[in-house]
């Protein structure tokens, strides 16, 4: 009973650098997100996939890319790190359309950038 | 839209005393909220959610919410606190026309004392 999977669960990167964080979910979920959470801010939504080939904007979708190629996989890219990045991602999925919003989420991957 | 403000960033309590986590939320829409925990190092797990059934909703781990739509609330509350329950917990609110986004407050971390 997987659920969702995220990888790395650390990762040091130095400014500049670019790297892909992966989620899995095996629960055949149309509606995948990504979330960061920094202290006092709680979770702010980067950007969201609502099913295959489909992708948009959240709350602070700047200096992030994603691409849904299939249902069960939503990788997040960092294109050029910068230390405001350093923070705690979170992929979460759930039904979608229908549903009543209720995400799953991974254990989560904490990058920091230098 | 919808937002979610959770008053007190830090709640402390004594073992065996009454849990109270406040959640006041906004919705141009009837919302489905939703209760989330988060222990140290973990993703988060939902503990209860509300979704236009019964306004008194039983969780996980002994906890409780009621939905007040009348003082846009949906407070979270357990008669008798654990050294377990010590963790950051996290309202979230939907709205149930088509899509829907979670939105989430900025969390209430709960110190447990013994």
């Amino acid at each position: 009973n997987a659920g969702v999977t995220q990888t790395p669960k650390f990762q040091v990167l130095k400014t500049g650098q670019s790297m892909t964080l992966q989620c899995a979910q095996d629960m055949n979920h149309e509606y995948m997100s990504w979330y960061r959470q920094d202290p006092g801010m709680g979770l702010r939504l980067i950007h969201y996939s609502v099913g295959a080939g489909i992708t948009d904007q959240g709350e602070v979708p700047n200096g992030y890319n994603v691409s849904r190629s299939t249902t069960e996989d939503f990788p997040l890219r960092l294109l050029s790190a910068a230390p405001s990045q350093t923070s705690v991602y979170f992929c979460a999925s759930s039904t979608g359309t229908g549903g009543t919003g209720e995400l799953f989420f991974g254990e989560g991957s904490r990058l920091t950038v230098l | 839209a919808q937002s979610v403000t959770q008053l007190g960033s830090h709640v402390s309590v004594s073992e065996g005393a009454l849990v109270l986590l406040r959640c006041n939320y906004s919705s141009s829409v009837p919302p489905y909220l939703f209760w989330y925990v988060q222990y140290p190092n973990q993703g988060l797990q939902l503990l209860l959610k509300y979704t236009s059934a019964a306004t008194l909703v039983k969780g996980i781990n002994g906890f409780e919410a009621e939905f007040k739509k009348s003082e846009t609330s949906f407070h979270l509350t357990k008669p008798s606190a654990h050294m377990s329950d010590a963790a950051e917990y996290f309202c979230a609110v939907s709205g149930y026309t088509g899509f829907q986004k979670l939105v989430f407050g900025t969390g209430t971390r709960l110190l447990v004392s013994p």
